[in-house]
């Protein structure tokens, strides 16, 4: 069954400390992998999209991580600030016409 | 318009009415999806619709609810006799590329809150 699980749950972190989100999945065929922000009463928006071929895709303080072979990524964010108080969304693409696997998130607060 | 425009932003409505919630796309977005998020939970697939072709409706969990879109243009989604289960946010994205493989770009969403 194609899944996507994140860990952890929820993450509580003080301001200016780094923090690294997990993803594994168990989806066949892969396409891509995306990682969302959603931040409180707001719509996801894209960090970050990587294929097959690609390892890291950084966006800023964003740094994204992909292992195909064992199917695992990690969203890593460096020198947090109040703003990154969110959830994190990843997203698997199967390809062609099969729906998208969302993982069910990472809830982020961080504290000053 | 700039990104993906939804409407209401906000809905209370009594059990057992019918609501129509709508979403504007990206212009020249062919594809457009319907999400549910119920609270602390992650998104639930609804339906997708891409150009003219028949919509994907294999998400939607009951009769109760329909969804149109006229073209590639604006979206509605219709949920009659609605139940306090129906209590959600509902996200409409869309997407340049038809198949699922492109970048998705989300409203922020109608937040429906049924008594």
């Amino acid at each position: 069954k194609n899944q996507v699980e994140q860990s952890p749950q929820s993450l509580i972190i003080l301001e200016g400390k780094n923090c690294t989100l997990q993803c594994n999945y168990t989806v066949s065929p892969f396409s891509n992998l995306r990682w969302y922000k959603q931040d409180t009463g707001r719509g996801p928006v894209s960090l970050t999209i990587m294929t097959f071929s690609e390892n890291t895709k950084s966006n800023g303080r964003y740094t994204a991580t992909l292992d195909a072979d064992t199917k695992q990524s990690s969203l890593h964010i460096t020198a947090s600030q109040l703003s990154d108080s969110a959830s994190y969304i990843c997203v698997v693409s199967p390809g062609g016409y099969n729906k998208l696997i969302f993982g069910a998130g990472t809830r982020l607060a961080v504290h000053p | 318009g700039a990104g993906v425009s939804q409407s209401p932003s906000n809905k209370v409505t009594e059990k057992g009415k019918d609501v129509e919630l709508r979403c504007d796309p990206i212009s020249g977005h062919t594809a457009l999806y319907w999400y549910r998020q119920r609270l602390g939970q992650g998104l639930e697939f609804l339906i997708y619709f891409q150009g003219n072709s028949a919509p994907d409706k294999s998400g939607l969990p009951s009769d109760r609810f329909s969804a149109e879109r006229t073209g590639e243009s604006v979206s509605t989604l219709t949920i009659q006799r609605t139940q306090q289960e129906d209590s959600a946010v509902y996200l409409c994205a869309s997407s340049f590329t038809g198949q699922h493989t492109g970048e998705l770009f989300f409203g922020e969403g109608s937040r429906l809150t049924v008594l």
